[in-house]
């Protein structure tokens, strides 16, 4: 499995970006980065998903570096609804077995505040 | 359209029981998942299907077992509940094992 570290739980305003930092030193050739919300009483969603350099959708950026080693989830000018659990996941399946498996950390807890 | 549903929403289970929870999804995925989630934790697969017909033990299948004899449908079982399987159960399918996953609203379940 790889092995994901990120903050437990990260403070906002309104108005700012955000930008949640996932270590993952032990990323194999073939695992791709995936982040997930999870807002209170619900399942996760999809929110992004890379391999290398940087992708961006209506939501969110995912910033990943050459060494893949890491990468930064930004949120852009967030909200209050933006408050919730982000999970950073690296492999290639979500089932067990020889595959790569994406596993749920404990995730990073984003408050934002008025 | 619905996407993945569960049921029950909630449950209070007595010790010793039996439980079936269910999650029906109409994406027509390949794959899906039982995950638990506890307080303070995240997600973890208890187990898995990639296609109809198959299904594979996660990281925490002791206890549970499981079913997919077509591919809208995804039981879950307790055969006999203990209070330490407490917690709040995730389905989840999608299109294949590596695609994005869609999750259910989830079952909290309390076993007493």
């Amino acid at each position: 499995l790889a092995k994901t570290t990120q903050p437990i739980s990260m403070d906002s305003y309104e108005g700012q970006e955000v930008n949640i930092t996932c270590s993952h030193n032990n990323i194999a050739t073939n695992d791709y980065i995936t982040w997930y919300q999870q807002f209170p009483s619900q399942g996760p969603r999809f929110i992004i998903q890379g391999y290398k350099t940087k992708v961006t959708n209506e939501v969110a950026s995912l910033f990943i570096p050459a060494d893949r080693k890491s990468s930064t989830l930004s949120l852009p000018r967030v909200s209050l609804s933006d408050t919730a659990v982000y999970y950073c996941l690296v492999g290639n399946s979500f089932s067990s077995g020889s595959a790569r498996q994406l596993t749920f950390g404990s995730g990073t807890q984003l408050t934002v505040l008025p | 359209i619905a996407g993945i549903t569960q049921a029950p929403t909630s449950q209070i289970l007595a010790a010793g029981r039996r439980m079936t929870l269910r999650c029906t999804q109409d994406m027509r995925h390949n794959a899906m998942y039982w995950y638990r989630q506890d307080l303070g934790l995240g997600l973890r697969l208890i187990h898995y299907s990639n296609t109809a017909g198959t299904t594979g033990k996660g990281e925490v299948p002791d206890g549970y077992s499981v079913s997919r004899a077509n591919t809208d449908d995804f039981p879950l079982t307790l055969a006999s509940a203990v209070p330490s399987q407490t917690s709040v159960y995730f389905c989840a399918s999608s299109v294949n094992r590596d695609t994005e996953a869609f999750f259910g609203q989830g079952t909290r379940l309390t076993v007493v």
